[in-house]
């Protein structure tokens, strides 16, 4: 099945910088990969998502790319605030909607 | 729309008690899931559904068992609760398949 990697695990960034979340995943028939922000006590919450014909998506602040050759995908989020603080789940999924999640990526914005 | 909802939030259960968290969704979804959610793992599917009277497991359904009577409900039944168990449950649910999945608060429960 679907193995998804997600790095850095946290990620301490100053206010105002970007901050980068990679993710890798194992099935090359993999074509939806969105990005979930979870704050604390919260349930995630879809930001922005990408799908296999498409290389680049952005949304104001933030943007996602692909890379399916080497089966990566990345997360960029420019001018970093103190609310965009929470953890960020990556996901990919080959199938019907059946997601597989990467372990999350803490981001700490300090002031 | 209330969107997704969860009760109960917070739960203790002794080992070998049962229970079931409810889910219930207010957008006409044809498709639910559950996940667990352990610390630093993600999320994991428990089961899921793809429309009334249609369910199948998902990454880790041992333990758990789920029934779908109708397009707004989705409940999911714990047998025997072990500690192994102590997690934050999530419920989804989607429009459609590659579409977004909005998740509920989420029901932490600890198994003592």
């Amino acid at each position: 099945g679907e193995n998804v990697e997600q790095h850095p695990s946290t990620l301490s960034v100053q206010e105002g910088d970007s901050a980068v979340i990679k993710c890798t995943y194992s099935d090359s028939a993999s074509n939806y990969f969105p990005w979930y922000k979870q704050e604390l006590g919260k349930g995630p919450q879809l930001i922005i998502d990408i799908r296999s014909n498409v290389g680049e998506k952005k949304d104001q602040r933030i943007a996602v790319t692909l890379n399916k050759t080497a089966k990566h995908f990345s997360l960029h989020i420019t001018e970093t605030q103190p609310e965009d603080s929470a953890v960020y789940f990556c996901a990919a999924s080959a199938s019907w909607g059946k997601l597989q999640f990467g372990a999350g990526t803490q981001v700490v914005v300090t002031p | 729309n209330a969107g997704v909802t969860q009760t109960p939030k917070f739960r203790i259960l002794k080992i070998g008690q049962s229970m079931t968290l409810q889910c219930t969704q207010d957008m006409n979804h044809n498709y639910m899931y559950w996940y667990r959610q352990d610390p630093g793992m993600g999320l994991k599917l428990i089961y899921y559904s793809v429309g009334a009277g249609i369910t199948d497991k998902g990454e880790v359904p041992n333990g758990y068992n789920v029934s779908r009577s109708t397009t707004e409900d989705f409940p999911l039944r714990l047998e025997l609760a072990a500690p192994s168990q102590t997690s934050v449950y999530f419920c989804a649910s989607s429009y459609s398949t590659r579409e977004t999945q909005y998740f509920g608060p989420g029901t932490r429960l600890l198994v003592l």
